[in-house]
């Protein structure tokens, strides 16, 4: 069973515009949730986190959104750029040893 | 080094053969992770280390796999009697605090494993 589920494989946007990644979790145990990104032949690389108990973190121009009570979370990535197409994955973790559970990714694809 | 360094990048091998992956972490980072990544999906826990010890090897799919990391820096995943199901993407990552949990972790590039 998915307990972190990203139901879009894909998404493609237009340079300068919003991009809104979603994310839905099914464990009230997850206590942080992250994003990373990952290129072709790469590791994934982190981009940013929220904590449970915001519901709100900001790094540029990448904002997490996080709905606790729909078990939901966003990214926003505005003004969106094509050096941004990448696979995105959703990961939350619980407990103290920061073992993450990750989503299936979201294809980003930025056009010029 | 300045980065998470996983060796070989690619490995070719033939069903019920031994393998051998390696990971340098990060130096002085404490945390070690495994995961592995299967065509389409996301990467799945397989073992965290703390120091030497494996604090929590609840990942490993089967009496196959088993990971060490004998001073606490290199780690080895180990996968005895390959099978072509274990063919994946096999990802190491190191963190100087786990404790930190908001801040994530490094990946290295990985490890491409293919069982013919």
């Amino acid at each position: 069973d998915q307990q972190v589920k990203q139901n879009s494989p894909s998404l493609s946007v237009q340079e300068g515009r919003i991009s809104i990644l979603n994310c839905d979790y099914t464990n009230s145990m997850f206590d942080y949730f992250l994003w990373y990104k990952k290129y072709p032949a790469e590791g994934p690389t982190f981009l940013i986190s929220i904590s449970s108990i915001k519901d709100k973190n900001e790094d540029g121009r990448f904002t997490v959104f996080l709905n606790k009570s729909a078990k939901h979370l966003s990214l926003h990535i505005v003004p969106s750029q094509p050096g941004d197409s990448a696979v995105y994955f959703c990961a939350a973790s619980s407990g103290a040893n920061s073992k993450l559970t990750f989503g299936k990714g979201i294809t980003l694809s930025v056009r010029p | 080094g300045a980065g998470v360094s996983q060796t070989p990048s690619n490995k070719v091998t033939e069903k019920g053969k031994y393998v051998e992956l390696r990971c340098d972490p990060i130096s002085g980072h404490t945390a070690l992770y495994w995961y592995r990544q299967s065509l389409g999906q996301g990467p799945e826990f397989l073992i965290y280390f703390q120091g030497t010890g494996a604090a929590d090897d609840s990942g490993l799919p089967n009496d196959r796999f088993f990971a060490v990391r004998p001073e606490g820096s290199v780690s080895t995943l180990k996968i005895q009697r390959t099978e072509r199901g274990d063919s994946a993407m096999y990802l190491c990552a190191s963190s100087l605090n786990p404790a930190d949990r908001g801040r994530g972790y490094t990946f290295g590039s990985g490890t491409r494993l293919t069982v013919v």
